[in-house]
């Protein structure tokens, strides 16, 4: 157990929803990362937030956005569902003052879009 | 441009053998660090192995030592005695600074499939 939490563990939605994926970090973590990974794309680095303000972004589209809440937890929104959002979506957290800056992942949420 | 590249989408080895897993990187930064994650059929992230860019020692962790060779950018994973549960894709990735944090960038990973 990784001490990241995420959900919900599955999500099945219809083309053109909006679904709101949720992440609690690990406890002291400041810093939480959100990944897609799908089929064709592998893992993607989709967004990192840091004690509440976006630090950097990756290949995160318009129709997504991301927030950290100031209890640490974070929220991925997904809006305009497309069938090419189907994909399993990773948070994970890091103490970035740790020198092996490992990321703790958890478990995912398995996005299906029908 | 391919930022880590695995060459080797599936890899065999027997069990109790060692087997290096293959990746290079590319990056114009001098600080980075460089990791292996393994990811099992059941499809949860378990961190491996990290190493920095500026670490003169290949890192090791129990079973499994990463081969830094920074002038060939290549970061090879090697796991010695290998075992049954060894099997699972194991995907290399990058840290680099970004505009005011960090990405990483994952490498589009190997299958091992570790023989009894």
């Amino acid at each position: 157990d990784s001490g990241v939490t995420q959900t919900p563990k599955h999500l099945i939605t219809a083309t053109g929803q909006r679904v709101t994926l949720r992440c609690s970090p690990r406890s002291g973590d400041l810093s939480v990362y959100w990944y897609q990974q799908s089929l064709d794309q592998g893992l993607q680095f989709l967004i990192q937030y840091y004690n509440g303000e976006e630090r950097a972004k990756g290949n995160i589209l318009e129709r997504f956005s991301a927030q950290q809440f100031p209890d640490l937890h974070s929220e991925l929104n997904l809006s305009s569902l497309e069938l090419g959002d189907s994909a399993l979506y990773f948070c994970a957290s890091s103490d970035e003052e740790a020198s092996s800056y490992e990321q703790y992942f958890g478990p995912g949420t398995r996005l299906t879009v029908t | 441009a391919q930022k880590i590249t695995q060459t080797q989408p599936g890899m065999f080895v027997q069990e109790k053998e060692a087997v290096t897993l293959d990746c290079t990187y590319d990056t114009s930064d001098q600080s980075y660090g460089l990791f292996w994650y393994k990811q099992p059929s059941s499809g949860e992230m378990i961190f491996l192995i990290y190493q920095g860019s500026y670490d003169e020692q290949n890192a090791t962790e129990g079973r499994y030592s990463l081969n830094f060779q920074k002038a060939r950018k290549s970061a090879n994973l090697v796991i010695s005695a290998s075992q049954l549960g060894d099997s699972a894709m194991y995907f290399c990735a990058m840290r680099e600074r970004s505009t005011g944090g960090f990405k990483t960038i994952f490498g589009a990973g190997t299958r091992l499939f570790v023989k009894a």
